[in-house]
């Protein structure tokens, strides 16, 4: 098992330009999650997807969309980068059973830098 | 809204020394996670606690869960330097989405 892939690891943006983050998991996890990460922070939710079909926006959306392809994959895009989004992005999946959650599986992250 | 605290932020400290790290949280939940992430790293998780009074080890670490204080504690018993990193405490805030708020994160250097 690969557990959760992100592409791509690094990337530079100037202010304006758009890009999408892509995440896939093979472990067949029902929720998946997007979250950025600032130096010396913990980490804030940017959208989530409590399941296949379902997205929703967590604590810090603005700036950002995100398309939950299939059960795998959960895409970021951002459509005009600006500098405030310079950070570091991290997507997570976790298993779910009805109102049961396991702990969160993450990817090695997508380091962002936009000038 | 739920706030997740946790002390100290930076923690250093001699090999063979014991400390806890403390996690606060302000909304009641029952489920609650520790983290640990190597600089310039991922997050992994380390422990999973579902109930009060829960009490999980791995090698030289412990965490343990209070629902009612509303407090974990991650426990380490004489450091080595190898458990230099950041550790995470993060809590449920809905259960029915899955929704996780995470602590700012204990930074933790051991040294010789």
């Amino acid at each position: 098992n690969a557990g959760v892939t992100q592409t791509p690891k690094f990337q530079v943006l100037k202010t304006g330009q758009s890009m999408t983050l892509q995440c896939a998991q093979d472990m067949n996890h029902n929720s998946m999650y997007w979250y950025r990460q600032d130096p010396g922070m913990g980490l804030r939710l940017i959208y989530y997807s409590a399941s296949e079909g379902t997205t929703d926006k967590g604590e810090v959306p603005n700036g950002y969309n995100v398309s939950r392809l299939n059960k795998r994959e959960f895409s970021l895009r951002l459509e005009s980068a600006a500098p405030s989004q310079t950070s570091v992005y991290f997507c997570a999946s976790r298993k779910s059973t009805g109102s049961s959650y396991n702990e969160q599986f993450f990817g090695p992250g997508t380091r962002l830098t936009v000038l | 809204e739920l706030k997740v605290e946790q002390n100290p932020l930076f923690l250093s400290m001699q090999e063979g020394k014991n400390y806890t790290i403390y996690c606060n949280y302000s909304t009641t939940s029952d489920r609650l996670y520790w983290y640990r992430q190597d600089p310039g790293k991922s997050l992994e998780s380390l422990f999973v606690l579902l109930s009060n009074g829960a009490v999980k080890q791995e090698g030289r670490l412990m965490a343990s869960l209070d629902t009612k204080a509303r407090l974990s504690t991650l426990h380490i018993t004489a450091a080595v330097h190898d458990l230099s990193a950041t550790y995470f405490c993060a809590v449920d805030i809905d259960t029915n989405a899955g929704k996780s708020t995470f602590g700012d994160g204990t930074t933790l250097t051991v040294k010789p």
